[in-house]
């Protein structure tokens, strides 16, 4: 079955250093690959997204992540951490006859330390 | 520039009673989806639809009721509300051709007591 794993549903940084969030999923045909972001109380809003052109893709708020076709991996990273970047990320993916259906991961908490 | 919008955005409600989230965009997007979010499972889709008078179940349809006689309306209907129905419910959209990008509304926080 087709799914998505993100590894630590929490991580903690200081502000300042590197963010890298895990994100693997299962499939043997090519995936579209998302991450959102969601804040307390908040929808989610897409963060960067992965539709087959450039494996290294870069989003909002400096966020990048690299599709890794032998790793089935699209971690996500950040140089530096801010206090703002605290929030709950989601990676997800769909394919290309799913309609748009996403299958989610189930989230990692990020918090940052002062 | 609304784009989803969901409503009632907070509700309590009793067991066994009928409960109706409404969700409307101003896309005119085909596609709309209904997840429901809880701890330790993400989002999960519960039903979807391609475009009006066509829908279909996702992962965990089992006590919801959907309909889209307009494209820009997908009611999710739960008949007789349960505890374990307690949870964020979030619509989303999805256009022709937008490379798969779906779009969230706010979400409906409900309470079943």
């Amino acid at each position: 079955a087709q799914s998505v794993t993100q590894l630590g549903s929490h991580v903690s940084v200081s502000e300042g250093a590197l963010v890298l969030l895990r994100c693997n999923y299962s499939s043997s045909v090519p995936p579209y690959l998302f991450w959102y972001v969601q804040y307390p109380n908040q929808g989610l809003q897409l963060l960067l997204k992965y539709t087959s052109a450039a494996t290294l893709v870069k989003g909002i708020n400096d966020f990048e992540a690299e599709f890794k076709k032998s790793e089935t991996s699209f971690h996500l990273t950040k140089p530096s951490a801010h206090m703002s970047d605290a929030a709950e990320y989601f990676c997800a993916v769909t394919y290309y006859n799913q309609g748009g259906k996403l299958i989610f991961g189930q989230g990692t908490e990020l918090s940052v330390k002062p | 520039d609304a784009g989803i919008t969901q409503s009632p955005r907070y509700k309590i409600t009793e067991t066994g009673r009928q409960v109706t989230l409404m969700c409307h965009q101003t896309w005119s997007h085909s596609y709309m989806f209904w997840y429901r979010q809880d701890l330790g499972h993400g989002l999960r889709l519960i039903y979807y639809s391609a475009a009006a008078d066509i829908t279909d179940k996702g992962e965990v349809p089992d006590g919801y009721v959907v309909s889209r006689s307009k494209t820009e309306n997908f009611p999710l209907t739960l008949e007789s509300a349960t505890r374990s129905q307690t949870s964020v419910y979030f619509c989303a959209s999805r256009a022709d051709g937008s490379g798969n990008t779906i779009y969230f509304g706010e979400g409906s926080w409900l309470t079943v007591v």
